[in-house]
């Protein structure tokens, strides 16, 4: 069955450190990989994907996400991490036949 | 501007009672989606549509139906047999067959609760 892994349901930083947040991915041929973010009570909202090329793509509000082929992993990462970075985070892969498939969600919480 | 508009967005169900959640788009995409989540759940497919006049079920389609008669709007409906319906819902829209590349635009939700 085809799956998106985030296996930290929670992940804490201090603000002004560098985050991860990990996904892992299990879907048959080059999938399309997602992140996305999610506010209380609102929807999601894409920041970045990767298609082909670079590992290293870049996103919104300076977030990046380093693809690895090999660890079938998409982990997002930001430098310097903000209270305002605190939220929902999800990750997502979508297959040729334009279905999706996401990971359950790792909450992002930043201390000031 | 483009986006996704889902109304309401809250919503309250009597038992028994069916109930509708708008969704629509004026991003001019051909595909459209239904989520269901749930706290530590994340997102469940309920239905989705490629193309108008046609639908297939997700991962958790009983008790809940849908129609797409426009290429705009893709109405879901949580029926009475949905006996736990109290969730968020969430709407999707994406360019299409073609464009997997492309990301899904998501509405703000709508929180359905049980009276």
């Amino acid at each position: 069955a085809q799956s998106v892994a985030q296996p930290e349901d929670q992940v804490n930083v201090a603000e002004g450190n560098p985050l991860t947040v990990k996904c892992t991915y299990s879907v048959s041929g080059n999938p399309y990989l997602f992140w996305y973010v999610q506010y209380p009570n609102r929807g999601l909202q894409f920041l970045l994907k990767y298609i082909t090329g670079d590992n290293l793509v870049k996103g919104s509000y300076g977030f990046e996400a380093e693809f690895n082929k090999s660890q079938t992993s998409f982990h997002l990462k930001k430098p310097s991490a903000l209270v305002s970075d605190s939220a929902l985070y999800f990750c997502a892969a979508g297959d040729t036949g334009n279905q999706f498939y996401f990971g359950t969600g790792t909450s992002l919480t930043v201390i000031p | 501007d483009g986006g996704i508009t889902q109304s309401p967005k809250y919503l309250f169900r009597k038992e028994g009672q069916n109930v509708t959640l708008s969704c629509e788009q004026n991003l001019n995409h051909d595909a459209m989606y239904w989520y269901r989540q749930d706290p530590g759940q994340g997102l469940r497919l309920i239905y989705y549509s490629q193309i108008v006049n046609d639908f297939q079920k997700g991962d958790i389609a009983e008790g809940y139906s849908v129609s797409r008669e426009k290429k705009e709007s893709f109405p879901l409906t949580v029926t009475s047999a949905q006996k736990n319906p109290t969730a968020f819902y969430l709407c999707a829209s994406q360019q299409g067959a073609g464009y997997s590349n492309q990301p899904q635009h998501f509405g703000d939700g709508t929180r359905l609760s049980i009276l």
